[in-house]
């Protein structure tokens, strides 16, 4: 089956550190770039980052660049979100999807996200 | 802030058509780039519909109908989502997305209500 799956949101405090995975199935994972999309409760969605097939590429959102870090292990079809220095407005679900294989830079597989919630 | 901009709301009838639009940023031409479109259900992750760069380079993710389309207005520096034949089940949010070199740009969203 085709698919994503996140885990790894939790609680924790201001300043805090916390990582994220999210697990591939069902595709060629190395042969895809991957991104996180997170939405704060009723808000919209935000990219965060992305980082291309073979992991070499990444790039990240201004709001988090210099406190997370995108990185995939392709042996293990998993991404990860390493969140350093966590604020109140880290708060959100945490989406992992999948890059459209071909010209067109769309998401066409999302998983169903993790909650991370900020707060003392 | 989002970077597109994107009426927060939205309602029409069943059988009627909704018209939303996401504005880029005037230092970002609407003309040069592919605008993606989005749906979101309460509770679900985002759903791609459909991308649009010109008349002659667009088209829809499998599966969805052919009453979504997409458009632009250069004149105006927007992204058009036009669904036609409005019915209930369309109701939700929609997000329109660009991918300027090397940052991923989300409109606000469109909560589109159908009355």
């Amino acid at each position: 089956q085709v698919q994503l799956v996140e885990s790894g949101g939790d609680l924790v405090k201001p300043g805090g550190s916390l990582r994220l995975s999210c697990a591939a199935s069902g595709f060629t994972f190395n042969d895809y770039y991957m991104t996180w999309v997170r939405q704060a409760p009723g808000k919209g969605l935000e990219w965060v980052s992305y980082i291309s097939s073979s992991g070499s590429t990444k790039y990240h959102a201004d709001s988090v660049k210099g406190r997370f870090t995108i990185s995939r292990d392709n042996t293990k079809n998993s991404l990860y979100l390493q969140m350093n220095s966590l604020r109140a407005e880290d708060t959100a679900v945490y989406y992992c999807a999948r890059r459209y294989f071909g010209r067109l830079r769309y998401f066409d597989l999302w998983g169903r996200g993790t909650l991370v919630t900020v707060s003392s | 802030q989002p970077v597109l901009t994107q009426p927060p709301s939205s309602s029409a009838s069943p059988g009627e058509s909704a018209r939303l639009t996401c504005t880029l940023p005037s230092d970002i031409n609407v003309n040069f780039y592919t605008i993606y479109w989005y749906q979101q259900k309460p509770g679900s992750p985002p759903r791609y519909l459909l991308y649009h760069y010109s008349d002659a380079d667009r088209g829809r993710d499998s599966g969805v109908p052919s009453r979504f389309s997409g458009s632009k207005d250069a004149s105006a520096n927007t992204g058009i989502l036009l669904i036609s034949g409005l019915r209930s089940e369309d109701e939700a949010d929609y997000y329109c997305m660009i991918w300027p070199s090397n940052v991923v740009m989300f409109g606000g969203g469109t909560k589109l209500t159908v009355l």
